[in-house]
């Protein structure tokens, strides 16, 4: 079985500050993990996904995130947040290639100017 | 440019009225995923087809149904909607195999409204 834990169902930071959301995971087979983000009303857009390459995956929109297996966390990162990072953002977990995906519990992140 | 469509949008209707939501692709992946997703929740799966295979999750109540005639299309229907069943409806694509990872793609979501 897999499952995703995100630490903070809610984040609020100002502008021009550094982006921080905690994923956690647990998988018994090597895991696909993805971080998707959603604006109001509308459906969810990969952010950016591990697939057992390289460890540090640069994504889209500035974000990046680190895969570290001892830790079994996915942790995703901005340096700098705009405003138009406000959005609800979700990790989650595949057990293989395309195949359906487990999510976490979304964090909505507030960016205050 | 719109790969995975959802129709309608926003969807209102009755107690117990039948409500028939649509999705279509143009990718020609072979995977249709349904998922639910409640207000401040995480999306969660309903059901999938991998091609004409129909694969129900355990816990997906027996008032949801769905059909795909082809690859392009796939239907959600809900039989008898309750208020419990008010949320948003995704529908993602993916197309797996061959040794090549691709992710899951969405649709704008449809918003039901029962009333």
């Amino acid at each position: 079985a897999q499952s995703v834990t995100q630490l903070g169902s809610h984040v609020s930071v100002s502008e021009g500050a550094l982006v921080l959301l905690r994923c956690n995971y647990s998988s018994s087979v090597p895991p696909y993990l993805f971080w998707y983000v959603q604006y109001p009303n509308q459906g969810l857009q990969l952010l950016l996904k591990y697939t057992s390459a390289a460890t540090l995956v640069k994504g889209i929109n500035g974000f990046e995130a680190e895969f570290k297996k001892s830790e079994t966390s996915f942790h995703l990162t901005k340096p700098s947040a705009h405003m138009s990072d406000a959005a609800e953002y979700f990790c989650a977990v595949s057990r293989a290639a395309g195949n359906k995906l487990t999510f976490g519990g979304g964090t909505r992140v507030l960016v205050k100017p | 440019d719109a790969m995975v469509i959802q129709n309608p949008r926003y969807q209102v209707t009755q107690f117990g009225k039948p409500v028939t939501l649509s999705c279509s692709q143009t990718l020609n992946h072979n995977v249709m995923y349904w998922y639910q997703q409640k207000s401040s929740q995480a999306p969660k799966l309903l059901f999938h087809y991998y091609d004409k295979d129909f694969n129900n999750e355990a816990d997906t109540p027996d008032n949801f149904q769905s059909r795909r005639p082809n690859t392009s299309f796939c239907f959600l229907d809900i039989r008898s909607p309750g208020l419990g069943d008010a949320a948003m409806y995704l529908c993602a694509t993916s197309s797996p195999g061959g040794g090549v990872f691709n992710e899951a793609f969405f649709g704008q979501g449809t918003r039901l409204t029962v009333v």
